[in-house]
């Protein structure tokens, strides 16, 4: 079926250092699905942060980024330099007709 | 303002109780969708709703029942409540469409079951 495993935290880095949180993904039932980043800031819901529909595109949001890589089924997430408030946790997410997310991922930015 | 509210935000109950969660959202989207979330899970989809009237089997059905009597509302019905049903639920709505739901969240309900 389909699914979505991402790095299993939580990820610890310091405030400017640089961050990568892996995700793949596997979809049965369609080639291409569109795929997404969601954030939990403590205390909050989830909101999307950025998606890409188009195999081959980045998407970007308040300094992160993803790239839709078909060939490795990969949608890692970046940032060059993080800050404190970054502190949350990352869900990638693939939609096939439904959403299917991943365990999510928390990141601790120390200062 | 918040678009997807859900109350309560925290709520304690008793093994075989009924407990009775509540999500509204004004974002007019058509889809709304249940989640609960455990450590070391994701979100995983209990029920969901294609608009009033309508509800649907998540992945985890068992032991919830929901409810949408309108656009706005979307209920979790937890009929006889059982202590491994702890956890955080999520409520969201989306704007729909075949692989273009993004979705919506509320800030969550934090449920003790006793």
């Amino acid at each position: 079926g389909d699914s979505v495993t991402q790095t299993e935290g939580p990820v610890t880095v310091s405030e400017s250092e640089s961050l990568i949180i892996n995700c793949t993904y596997s979809a049965t039932s369609i080639a291409y699905p569109n795929l997404f980043w969601y954030v939990r800031y403590p205390g909050e819901g989830l909101q999307l942060l950025l998606k890409v529909i188009t195999a081959g595109q980045k998407g970007s949001s308040r300094g992160f980024e993803a790239t839709y890589n078909k060939e490795t089924t990969s949608f890692h997430l970046q940032k060059a330099s993080v800050q404190e408030s970054d502190s949350a946790v990352y869900y990638c997410a693939l939609d096939n007709n439904r959403i299917f997310f991943g365990d999510g991922t928390q990141l601790v930015v120390k200062p | 303002e918040a678009a997807v509210t859900q109350s309560p935000r925290n709520k304690v109950a008793v093994t075989g109780g009924k407990v009775t969660l509540s999500c509204n959202q004004t974002n007019n989207h058509n889809n709304m969708y249940w989640y609960r979330q455990d450590t070391g899970h994701g979100l995983r989809l209990i029920h969901y709703s294609y608009g009033a009237g309508s509800t649907e089997k998540g992945d985890i059905p068992d032991g919830y029942k929901a409810s949408r009597p309108s656009q706005e509302n979307f209920s979790l019905i937890l009929e006889l409540a059982t202590p491994s049903q702890t956890s955080v639920y999520f409520c969201a709505s989306g704007d729909g469409g075949v692989n273009q739901d993004t979705q919506y969240f509320g800030p969550g309900t934090r449920l003790l079951v006793l």
